[in-house]
């Protein structure tokens, strides 16, 4: 099955600064990729994903890149300020027109945003 | 706004109990998932079910089971509680589209369950 390894475990970085955190993934049929924030104490929510048609999305602060042929995915989050502390997960599936797949998750990066 | 109920907070149970953790979602969702967490372990799936009286096995099924008999709850089942289940249960569901693939998962605010 797939396998989805996340670096760093932990982070921090200066409010203001940028801050990246890296995923690989091992099936090379993976097609979705979305990120999920988890605040302290809270349900993990989705934050952006991107999808294998596109090697870059942006949302305001935040953006992945997608770089299929490497097999890895990255969270990039510009300008940070104290409310982006939490921890961040990536994920990976096949997704095909059926729409039920499911994700497998990698395992977290705490940031901490040093104010 | 879609809403992830789950039915405990906070659960102790002895070992060797049958434990049911249930969730209930509102936004009519066909896919419905339970995880553990823990902690440097991030989210790992349990089971799934796509459909009413459908399951399918995740990464870490043993000693559990589920229940899907309505479309609305999904109940995951502990049959006989041991201590190495103490975690945090997550629920989520999502939309099967078929037009987009994979959709966004609304987790539940999850349930720490403590086995003694």
């Amino acid at each position: 099955g797939e396998n989805v390894e996340q670096h760093p475990s932990t982070l921090s970085v200066q409010e203001g600064d940028s801050a990246v955190i890296k995923c690989t993934y091992s099936d090379s049929a993976s097609n979705y990729f979305p990120w999920y924030k988890q605040e302290l104490g809270k349900r993990p929510q989705l934050i952006i994903d991107i999808r294998s048609n596109v090697g870059e999305k942006k949302d305001q602060r935040i953006a992945v890149t997608l770089n299929k042929t490497a097999k890895h995915f990255s969270l990039h989050i510009t300008e940070t300020q104290p409310e982006d502390s939490a921890v961040y997960f990536c994920a990976a599936s096949i997704s095909s027109n059926f729409g039920n797949e499911k994700l497998t998750f990698g395992t977290g990066t705490r940031l901490t945003i040093i104010p | 706004d879609v809403k992830v109920t789950q039915s405990s907070r906070y659960l102790v149970k002895r070992t060797g109990e049958k434990v049911f953790l249930e969730c209930v979602q509102d936004m009519d969702h066909e896919n419905m998932f339970w995880y553990r967490q823990d902690p440097g372990l991030g989210l790992r799936l349990i089971y799934f079910s796509y459909d009413v009286k459908m399951k399918e096995k995740g990464d870490i099924p043993e000693g559990y089971s589920v229940s899907r008999e309505k479309k609305e709850r999904f109940s995951l089942i502990l049959e006989s509680a041991s201590t190495n289940q103490t975690s945090m249960y997550l629920c989520a569901s999502s939309l099967l589209d078929s037009g987009r693939g994979t959709d966004t998962q609304y987790f539940g605010p999850g349930t720490r369950l403590t086995v003694l």
